[in-house]
């Protein structure tokens, strides 16, 4: 079975630049998760989907970052412009259940360092 | 909201036992999971504990949950270099949805 892809694995762009990310879960996973991690810290949860509709996103700094889930497959997030402490690794994870549990799988993430 | 705490860095050497330990604030999670990370790599499940169990055993790692005390806390026998990494702590938020992390714990072996 494959993994949760994503791409790219590094991105290196200026600050108030513009980068999304992209994200590929298990097929057949109903329940999308974008973390960052910044260096340091454990993943913060930025945004939920079920299908292709958003369950949360109250940690999800809006003014800058928008995702979409795209007919409850495929995933980007994207930040736009980018600051300096958005430098982190963005993880996307997926699971087959509504509410998440143990079956839940992540990606190799996106490293993102802006300057 | 909840709140998870790990102690940032622990140290032991090739062959001992490793003790890593997970305090949190909310005791409505159903799950409770340890995660591995590799340098340069995502997050690995290495094992999960029910929350209406005391203990999990899975070959060389043991997870003892203390529901009283808010502790949680994964046992590695036999550490092995190839245990160096960084493991994290994590809960279910509430209603079972996202996981929430502690800020991980370093693991160096030594051989």
């Amino acid at each position: 079975e494959a993994g949760v892809a994503q791409s790219p694995r590094y991105k290196i762009i200026e600050k108030r630049q513009s980068v999304a990310f992209w994200c590929n879960p298990i097929s057949g996973h109903a329940t999308l998760y974008w973390y960052q991690q910044i260096l340091g810290q454990g993943p913060k949860l930025l945004i939920q989907f079920q299908n292709n509709g958003v369950v949360d996103d109250s940690q999800l700094p809006k003014d800058r970052f928008s995702a979409e889930r795209l007919k409850g497959v495929d995933s980007t997030l994207k930040i736009q412009p980018a600051k300096l402490e958005d430098s982190a690794v963005y993880l996307c994870a997926s699971s087959p259940s509504p509410q998440g549990g143990p079956e839940a799988f992540f990606g190799q993430g996106t490293r993102l360092t802006v300057v | 909201g909840e709140d998870v705490e790990q102690s940032l860095f622990l140290s032991v050497r090739e062959g001992d036992s490793s003790v890593i330990n997970c305090t949190y604030t909310d005791s409505s999670s159903t799950y409770l999971y340890w995660y591995k990370q590799e340098p340069g790599a995502g997050l690995q499940l290495l094992t999960y504990i029910f929350s209406n169990m005391d203990m999990k055993q899975d070959q060389r790692l043991t997870v003892l949950l203390n529901k009283k005390d808010k502790h949680l806390s994964l046992r590695i026998a036999d550490t092995q270099t190839g245990d160096s990494a960084i493991y994290f702590c994590a809960l279910d938020g509430q209603a079972g949805t996202a996981l929430i992390f502690g800020k991980g714990t370093t693991l160096s072996v030594s051989s």
